[in-house]
């Protein structure tokens, strides 16, 4: 079983509507980061968290430690919003490891 | 303000053939770092840098050696390039926190080995 692991691994969605991407993992940890990765490749940092929530336009990242659970939910969802997201989990001190990534494409 | 950036963006290898990557960042960032990403899994730790003259091993850092002669610079070697070293490959930075803070990724460099 992965350290973590994301869901789903790929998601279709139309122009609008409300997104939910899942991360779980089984290892204690001391804070989460959530990445996007363009259709290009770059990857671009969106969110790092130990607790509750973080909101940043129409992103917003919950976490809760005990469940060992983090959601990014995507409000009012746009064409743009079409990328890989990534879930990465630091723990042991110092190590980070990384989900395997959701693909969303978000259509017109 | 450039942030990361990685040379080059595509390289194809025979293998046996030697080549560097070169990471830079301008934002005086302590903590570097080199991943890997292939299909299905996740971004893999090669070699990491907490500041210039140290390294220390990843995940994966057979086939890889590092350098960090300069704070803004973080070099990738791969001496005897092989198929299985086919990947592409981020570098990135983040402040003295370390990973505790926001990472800065390079727009990555995706390398064949034939």
């Amino acid at each position: 079983k992965n350290e973590v692991e994301q869901s789903p691994q790929n998601l279709t969605a139309q122009e609008g509507e409300f997104i939910t991407i899942n991360c779980s993992y089984s290892v204690g940890i001391s804070a989460l980061h959530w990445l996007q990765q363009h259709p290009g490749g770059g990857i671009v940092s969106l969110f790092m968290l130990s607790s509750g929530k973080k909101k940043h336009g129409r992103l917003i990242a919950t976490i809760n430690i005990q469940e060992k659970h983090s959601s990014l939910h995507i409000t009012a969802s746009h064409p743009r919003d079409s990328a890989v997201y990534i879930c990465a989990v630091l723990h042991s001190g110092s190590r980070l490891t990384f989900g395997e990534g959701t693909q969303l494409t978000v259509n017109p | 303000n450039a942030g990361v950036t990685q040379t080059p963006k595509f390289r194809v290898l025979k293998t046996g053939q030697s080549m560097t990557l070169l990471c830079a960042q301008d934002m005086n960032h302590e903590y570097m770092y080199w991943y890997r990403q292939d299909p299905g899994m996740g971004l893999r730790l090669i070699h990491y840098s907490v500041g210039e003259g140290t390294t220390a091993k990843g995940e994966v850092p057979d086939g890889y050696n590092v350098s960090r002669l300069k704070k803004q610079n973080f070099l990738l070697g791969l001496e005897s390039a092989a198929p299985s070293q086919t990947s592409v490959y981020f570098c990135a930075s983040s402040s003295r926190q370390g990973i505790r803070e926001k990472l800065f990724f390079g727009s990555g460099t995706q390398l064949s080995v034939l």
